[in-house]
């Protein structure tokens, strides 16, 4: 089974908008973290945000926010006030502390920025 | 400061041959990772270092890969007898290995074309 899925492929958003990128995931731990990464066409890998899942308080940084719903076991990013430079593949991604330190990630989110 | 270092950016190789990627972490960090990233997909896991021994191996495909990591800093991923399968962008990321959120800084990748 899947353990991130980002079902969404591509998205659009118009500059200045608000936009949310899925994911869900699958754990059986009950220590686990939540992170999302930004990766433009460049290709470097960069930390957007990350939620643990003991924290109470949905994560955010600057434009970025993460809707945490444990019970549904989404982790969302939310960009607000999107900016061109947005445009980029969005990774999620867990890690599961009961077991390993590796980063688990999903397929990926296109965003498109439109002007 | 530097960042993670990864050389070579590209390496072309041929079918059979055997190849090293090398990474060079943040001064400091303990933890090293080692990902694959084939086209269109998120980052695999392959290895972890913490310190000197391969804490994690599991996400290695098969015998034909092997990771050194001799004095704690600098790895080295090696792959024998390459195979077309194995062309992608081989990721590093290092970390503090402190508890927390514990967020893997990436370097920019080796793109590894096999022929």
């Amino acid at each position: 089974a899947q353990k991130i899925t980002q079902t969404q492929p591509g998205m659009f958003v118009q500059e200045k908008e608000a936009v949310t990128l899925d994911c869900t995931y699958d754990t059986s731990d009950q220590s686990y973290g939540l992170f999302w990464y930004k990766q433009p066409s460049s290709g470097e890998m960069i930390f957007l945000i990350y939620q643990g899942s003991y924290d109470e308080q949905n994560a955010t940084e600057g434009r970025y926010s993460l809707n945490f719903q444990k019970a549904r076991k989404s982790a969302n990013l939310v960009i607000s006030a999107s900016q061109l430079g947005d445009s980029a593949m969005y990774f999620c991604a867990m890690r599961e502390w009961d077991s390993s330190y590796k980063l688990i990630f999903g397929s990926g989110t296109r965003l498109l920025v439109r002007p | 400061g530097a960042g993670v270092s990864q050389t070579p950016s590209n390496k072309v190789t041929e079918k059979g041959k055997y190849v090293e990627l090398r990474c060079d972490p943040i001064s400091g960090h303990t933890a090293l990772y080692w990902y694959r990233q084939s086209l269109g997909q998120g980052p695999e896991f392959l290895i972890y270092f913490q310190g000197t021994g391969a804490a994690d191996d599991s996400g290695l495909p098969n015998d034909r890969f092997f990771a050194v990591r001799p004095e704690g800093s600098v790895s080295t991923l090696k792959i024998q007898r390459t195979e077309r399968g194995d062309s992608a962008v081989y990721l590093c990321a290092s970390s503090t290995g402190l508890a927390g959120s514990n967020e893997q800084f990436f370097g920019p990748g080796t793109r590894l074309t096999v022929l």
